[in-house]
């Protein structure tokens, strides 16, 4: 099974900083991978598909990068409504795996 | 793109529950659709997918308990889950599997608690 190992766990943030957060697979994963973002009581939102491609609708302060075992999702001038959990999962096989999430508060 | 759960409850250990994820807006046929968990103060966790040719995978944790299916006729997803345990109570939610561009619609979730 593909492993992914987010960091940080957790990351304080203000309003107006650059925020970025790595994911790494434990194995080669092409540019199988997307980034989430999730709140309290609703449903997971893609932000990022294919490690660096904007999902329709997102904002484009959210951005990807990276390739194999090594990525990230940054964005550039945190907004109050972006505090919430991030996580990136692997689409290259199953089991389908995500990382352990990141909070940014 | 809608995608309308329900279905969830108490339910005691040993129980079994159906879970409902009726899709509309897109080509359900042409998709894999998928069902995803968070446990409380989890993270996200992959439970099952049915490709669009019905094939079927499952995670570990629940392979031999859960069975997921799918009527194309009405557009209907469906997660039935057996033996359920504690550690299955959680937030399930379902959907749509754009396969490598991700899951790019989802349900509502509904909440599963497995309890005596």
């Amino acid at each position: 099974d593909i492993q992914l190992t987010q960091s940080p766990s957790f990351l304080s943030a203000s309003v107006g900083d650059r925020v970025t957060i790595t994911c790494r697979a434990s194995q080669g994963i092409s540019s199988h991978l997307a980034w989430y973002q999730k709140k309290p009581g609703t449903a997971p939102k893609l932000l990022i598909y294919a490690a660096s491609a904007l999902q329709s609708g997102v904002p484009s302060r959210f951005s990807g990068s990276g390739s194999e075992t090594e990525f990230t999702l940054t964005i550039t001038s945190l907004q109050s409504e972006d505090f919430a959990e991030y996580y990136c999962q692997q689409l290259n096989s199953f089991p389908l795996t995500f990382g352990g999430g990141t909070k940014v508060e | 793109v809608q995608l309308l759960q329900s279905g969830g409850g108490l339910i005691e250990p040993g129980g079994s529950l159906r879970l409902y994820c009726a899709a509309s807006g897109f080509k359900f046929s042409g998709y894999a659709m998928t069902w995803v968990r968070q446990a409380p103060g989890k993270g996200l966790e992959w439970v099952s997918t049915v490709s669009n040719d019905d094939t079927t995978h499952y995670a570990d944790s629940v392979r031999g308990r859960f069975t997921v299916s799918r009527d194309k006729s009405k557009n209907m997803l469906y997660l039935q889950m057996n033996s359920l345990r504690g550690e299955d109570t959680a937030f399930y939610y379902c959907a749509k599997d754009a396969a490598v561009a991700g899951f790019d619609y989802w349900g509502q979730g509904i909440l599963v608690t497995v309890s005596s």
